[in-house]
């Protein structure tokens, strides 16, 4: 059982590059999610999924776009980055029924910088 | 709009202290509230939930208390050790969302 997992763990791009980092959850949750976490600023929600097919916008959206076709594989997608992008992007997912519904489950993040 | 503030920002203590680490929040209307702790480099462990119906829940060393009316939850830390050297974070899921909040964390740390 590996909870939560994100790839990759570090990259480097150079704006206007594309790429898309994984998550991927092994515990058959409903809810997913993407944050990003910045110096002095906390988490920030940028989209999250209620299920397989389904996403929405959270606090923070715009730059990328997310896919789940997949009810354990939870995708954010950078189509052209830019340097205000620079920052560690944490997966996160839940179940949405049952003893532990609500607790939130963390991959180790992915630290992204962007020159 | 829902805030969440974490005072302080830092705080160093002497081994075996018992210490409280404050989460406020500005809309009283959650549905519940849970505590992460945050190794450097690393991913979030949650520690303690707490629903809205409740007033505190406890995870041996750790107990978490809420108090929606004056929007604040503080996690109380016994007999402090090294090893809970960490950053803590607190993060509001209020009613009728999906999202969660979060506040900007407490670094602590535990002198031996």
């Amino acid at each position: 059982n590996a909870g939560v997992t994100q790839t990759p763990k570090f990259r480097v791009l150079k704006t206007g590059q594309s790429m898309t980092l994984l998550c991927a959850q092994d515990m058959n949750h409903e809810y997913m999610y993407w944050y990003r976490q910045d110096p002095g600023m906390g988490l920030r929600l940028i989209h999250y999924s209620v299920g397989e097919g389904t996403t929405a916008k959270g606090e923070v959206p715009d730059g990328y776009n997310v896919s789940r076709l997949k009810k354990q594989n939870f995708l954010l997608g950078l189509e052209s980055a830019a340097p205000s992008q620079t920052s560690v992007y944490f997966c996160a997912s839940r179940r949405s029924t049952g003893t532990g519904a609500h607790e939130q489950y963390f991959g180790p993040g992915t630290r992204l910088t962007v020159t | 709009k829902q805030e969440v503030t974490q005072i302080p920002a830092a705080l160093s203590v002497p081994e075996g202290e018992n210490l409280v680490l404050n989460c406020s929040f500005t809309d009283s209307a959650i549905y519940n509230l849970q505590w992460f702790r945050q190794d450097p480099g690393k991913g979030l462990t949650s520690l303690l939930l707490i629903q809205s119906s409740q007033r505190e829940q406890t995870s041996g060393r750790l107990n978490a208390s809420l108090d929606k009316s004056s929007g604040r939850s503080t996690l109380y830390i016994a007999a402090s050790q090294p090893g809970d050297s960490a950053t803590y974070l607190c993060a509001v899921r209020s009613g009728g969302t999906y999202k969660y909040i979060f506040g900007t964390g407490t670094r602590l740390k535990v002198l031996a």
